[in-house]
């Protein structure tokens, strides 16, 4: 059973340039949750969605930051308009129901995306 | 506003000895507390979780203690071995959608 996929590993964007950040879930889990780890800070909750549905949008900056996870296909984390402050890791975790019931999450590799 | 901490100092022990690592909360009353590790370049991974009504949780050589007064839950590792190097963090629920909410994390590093 493959774990969480997330692609691409490494992302190098200029400033003002889109990114896209794809995640694909475990086999059989049907719920996502993004998280950025900024250098030298903890890992942030940014945004938790079920196929088709954004539940929990609380941790996303307002501007530039959008996420979605379609019937079909991995989940798309899409910061448009780059700046250096979004170089971080981006973590995406899946769990197979929601997690409030003492689910643990299960976490991809990450990407990491540099701003130049 | 709700608050998790761990030492940030790094915490440096020989091999064979007991890792402590300490994780305090406050203004949170959680279901139950999780703890994942991290090694450098990689997603953090699922290591024991305790609920509220637990006391003590144990797994292998790593054991989880849960204590709801003094708002705290610690993290030993017994006869800990060089490969137990990593950075554990420690998280909490938040809300009813389960989102986790992340100390910062404490480096181990077991020398040996």
């Amino acid at each position: 059973n493959a774990g969480v996929m997330q692609n691409p590993r490494h992302l190098v964007r200029r400033r003002g340039q889109e990114a896209r950040l794809r995640c694909s879930p475990m086999k059989g889990h049907s719920h996502v949750y993004w998280y950025r780890q900024l250098p030298e800070e903890g890992l942030k909750f940014m945004v938790y969605l079920q196929k088709e549905n954004i539940i929990d949008e609380s941790g996303m900056p307002k501007e530039r930051f959008s996420a979605e996870f379609p019937k079909e296909g991995p989940s798309i984390l899409r910061i448009q308009q780059v700046v250096r402050g979004d170089s971080a890791a981006y973590f995406c975790a899946s769990s197979p129901g929601q997690a409030s019931g003492g689910i643990e999450q299960y976490f991809g590799p990450g990407t990491r995306l540099t701003v130049t | 506003s709700q608050k998790i901490e761990q030492n940030s100092e790094a915490l440096n022990i020989q091999e064979g000895k007991t890792a402590t690592l300490t994780c305090n909360y406050t203004n949170y009353s959680p279901a139950y507390l999780q703890w994942y590790r991290q090694d450098p370049g990689r997603g953090p991974v699922f290591l024991l979780l305790i609920r509220e009504n637990e006391k003590e949780k144990r797994k292998e050589r790593l054991k989880v203690t849960f204590d709801t007064t003094l708002k705290q839950s610690l993290f030993h590792i017994t006869a800990s071995q060089p490969a137990d190097s990593a950075t554990y963090l420690c998280a909490l629920a938040s809300g009813n959608t389960g989102k986790l909410i992340f100390g910062q994390g404490t480096t181990l590093q077991v020398k040996p």
